[in-house]
């Protein structure tokens, strides 16, 4: 099956600071991609989806400033949690489809855990 | 818009137990119909999809669902359940929302499964 990787898996920050969480398709081109959130022991709440070139869709009280997702390639999509804060702290999960195939493919997930 | 509800959020049965895991939708026409697992700090693994045609579905690890349009269900079984399948089971629904297809989560079902 198709592959979706993450990067990092685990990422420990200051508040106030920015992370980035990188998401790659690797073996097919990720036309749609879809940013998720889960709390522990939560659902996954999606954020925003990202199609390729375009600039992303955010979900009602997704704050997009907070939030940035950058989808510039077919096999790229970023996740910039800018100005950090303890609350940020969760476990980020990225899927990616490609156009004509209705099956969503999964990355393995980034834990952030913001001190 | 689509919704998709788990009505149980944790379930208890006995190793070789017969296993029902419920999913109800809620969405104007037929959406693509998904079940996942996921195990504590991984990301999500498909187990079995719904697009169209035959309404039982065959799935990995001796999974099965049916797709009830009468009562916007999509039932999960397994006639024996064995220790390993103890986690999270997500179902999620995928339908076209103002031109972008958007995959919704349903809260989960924690499985323990009793030796």
């Amino acid at each position: 099956g198709a592959v979706v990787s993450q990067h990092p898996s685990r990422v420990i920050c200051k508040s106030g600071t920015s992370v980035k969480i990188e998401c790659r398709s690797l073996d097919f081109q990720a036309t749609t991609m879809f940013w998720y959130r889960q709390f522990p022991k939560q659902s996954l709440m999606l954020m925003a989806t990202s199609n390729e070139g375009s600039k992303a869709t955010y979900e009602q009280g997704v704050e997009k400033d907070k939030f940035l997702i950058n989808h510039a390639s077919l096999t790229l999509s970023t996740l910039t949690v800018t100005s950090a804060h303890p609350e940020d702290s969760s476990f980020y999960i990225c899927s990616a489809r490609t156009q004509g195939v209705r099956e969503l493919f999964f990355g393995e997930g980034s834990r952030l855990t913001v001190l | 818009a689509q919704s998709v509800t788990q009505p149980d959020i944790h379930i208890t049965v006995s190793e070789g137990a017969s296993l029902e895991l419920r999913c109800n939708y809620s969405y104007g026409a037929t959406p693509y119909l998904f079940w996942y697992v996921q195990s504590p700090g991984q990301g999500l693994q498909l187990l079995l999809k719904y697009f169209s045609g035959d309404t039982l579905v065959q799935g990995i690890k001796g999974f099965e669902a049916e797709f009830k349009r009468s009562q916007s269900s999509f039932n999960l079984r397994k006639p024996s359940v064995h220790w390993s399948d103890a986690a999270e089971y997500f179902c999620a629904v995928g339908a076209l929302t103002s031109g972008t297809y958007k995959y919704i989560f349903g809260t989960g079902t924690r499985l323990k499964v009793l030796a």
